[in-house]
């Protein structure tokens, strides 16, 4: 059981590229969220989905872009990184009832 | 959700419990108390919740006050391993399509 893997670990961008990092979860969970933690500042809520098709803004959701066309993928697009998004990223799933959030180990990105 | 007051930093001996206290005087109704911790650079893990009955489990106890506004999350016998930083969410129940809200925390750390 894989759990929550976010893909890639490390990344370095210049400023103005693209890219997507990647989330998937084998626990057939309905809810997954990305969130952005920089360095001596908690976790901060960038986008959420409730199922597949559903996806909504979190607290800083700008710059951003999400879709959820499967249970198992939830990937984050950064549309033209700037280095105010250097940060590490963590993607995270709960199952119906749980109450229990599992993280991935995150991906750390940073913009040149 | 209702926000949460915890103290930036605590420290404990190896083997003491570790009492991490965790302010929520605006809590409603319908909100738990969730506690989450993280190591070093690692994604957060979940450790415990509960609504208004005292819980525990094979990591932690989670004691909250008869009038819900503050809580307690007790480590029984702390280890090295056990120091990370701390984290007291306050959620609308499993599930409820909002996403935790993360502080700062509390850094506990835990010694010799």
């Amino acid at each position: 059981n894989a759990g929550v893997t976010q893909t890639p670990k490390f990344q370095v961008l210049k400023t103005g590229q693209s890219m997507t990092l990647q989330c998937a979860q084998d626990m057939n969970h309905e809810y997954m969220s990305w969130y952005r933690q920089d360095p001596g500042m908690g976790l901060r809520l960038i986008h959420y989905s409730v199922g597949a098709g559903i996806t909504d803004q979190g607290e800083v959701p700008n710059g951003y872009n999400v879709s959820r066309s499967t249970t198992e993928d939830f990937p984050l697009r950064l549309l033209s990184a700037a280095p105010s998004q250097t940060s590490v990223y963590f993607c995270a799933s709960e199952g119906i009832g749980a109450g229990e959030l599992f993280f991935g180990e995150g991906s750390r990105l940073t913009v040149l | 959700d209702a926000k949460t007051t915890q103290p930036p930093s605590m420290d404990c001996a190896e083997g003491r419990a570790a009492n991490l206290p965790c302010n929520h005087s605006t809590i409603s109704g319908n909100e738990y108390v969730y506690w989450y911790r993280q190591i070093h650079s690692q994604g957060p893990q979940y450790i415990i919740h509960g609504l208004k009955n005292n819980e525990t489990n094979e990591m932690a106890s989670l004691i909250i006050t008869e009038d819900r506004k503050s809580s307690t999350l007790i480590l029984p016998h702390a280890t090295l391993r056990d120091t990370a930083v701390y984290y007291c969410i306050v959620r609308v129940g499993a599930n409820s399509g909002y996403a935790l809200n993360f502080g700062k925390g509390t850094s506990l750390l835990v010694t010799p």
